[in-house]
């Protein structure tokens, strides 16, 4: 099975960057997608094809994706982008997540 | 603006099996070229994809559950469902249907499931 690794959690101070890895075997050469997470929600789709923000999605989001990795970039960090981010990427035909980020705005 | 929206009972007994069935509005099941699928989270933990289904019928199930998961389409309902058969502790999650192409883009409130005896 495909495994993708996040760290578990990530803090930043507001107005800061935040970014979040993803890791995976030759995730490079897959396309990854991000979600956000906040307690009691449903996942929202924040990144998608490893670069690009859905109609809604505020342009401090940024995604990358090389190599091993994949990266979720979020600029000048608001309180309100605390929340779990799960990255996910497909193996085959079945869609792999992997463990989830906690992001903290201190 | 697509909506899906899971129900179905909210408790269920070891051994037995779990039934859900997502509606789906703003949109026609039939006439998408997306797939509906089902995914869930165990309370405090992360995302585990099950499976999905395209408007035809044909489906793709997570190998590690693919013993105890059917996904079925209804579309004169615009309604797809989930079948987890001899469930345990270990199946209390809260359960999500999704809208999926090549990403999950809608997502439903979810749908709190507890096996307890």
């Amino acid at each position: 099975s495909y495994d993708l690794i996040q760290p578990p959690s990530v803090s930043v101070s507001p107005g800061q960057t935040a970014t979040i890895t993803c890791s995976g075997n030759k995730l490079g050469d897959k396309f990854a997608c991000w979600y956000q997470q906040k307690p009691g929600q449903s996942p929202v789709l924040v990144m998608y094809q490893d670069t690009k923000r859905p109609s809604g999605i505020p342009e401090r989001f940024s995604g990358s994706n090389s190599g091993n990795t994949a990266t979720l970039t979020i600029s000048g960090t608001q309180a309100m982008d605390e929340a779990d981010y799960y990255c996910q990427t497909w193996d085959r035909t079945t869609a792999v997540f992997g463990g989830g980020t906690k992001l903290t705005v201190l | 603006q697509v909506q899906l929206q899971e129900s179905g009972p909210g408790l269920v007994k070891p051994s037995q099996t779990l039934s859900l069935t997502c509606t789906v509005s703003g949109g026609s099941i039939s006439s998408s070229t997306d797939y509906w699928t089902w995914i869930r989270q165990p309370a405090g933990k992360g995302l585990e994809y099950l499976g999905r289904i395209y408007s035809s019928g044909s489906t793709n199930y997570n190998p590690s559950l693919k013993s105890r998961v059917t996904i079925s389409v209804d579309t004169s309902k615009n309604q797809f469902s989930l079948r987890l058969s001899s469930v345990t502790a270990a199946d209390t999650a809260v359960y999500y249907c999704a809208r999926m192409s090549d990403r999950f883009d809608y997502w439903g409130q979810g749908a709190l499931v507890t096996v307890s005896s």
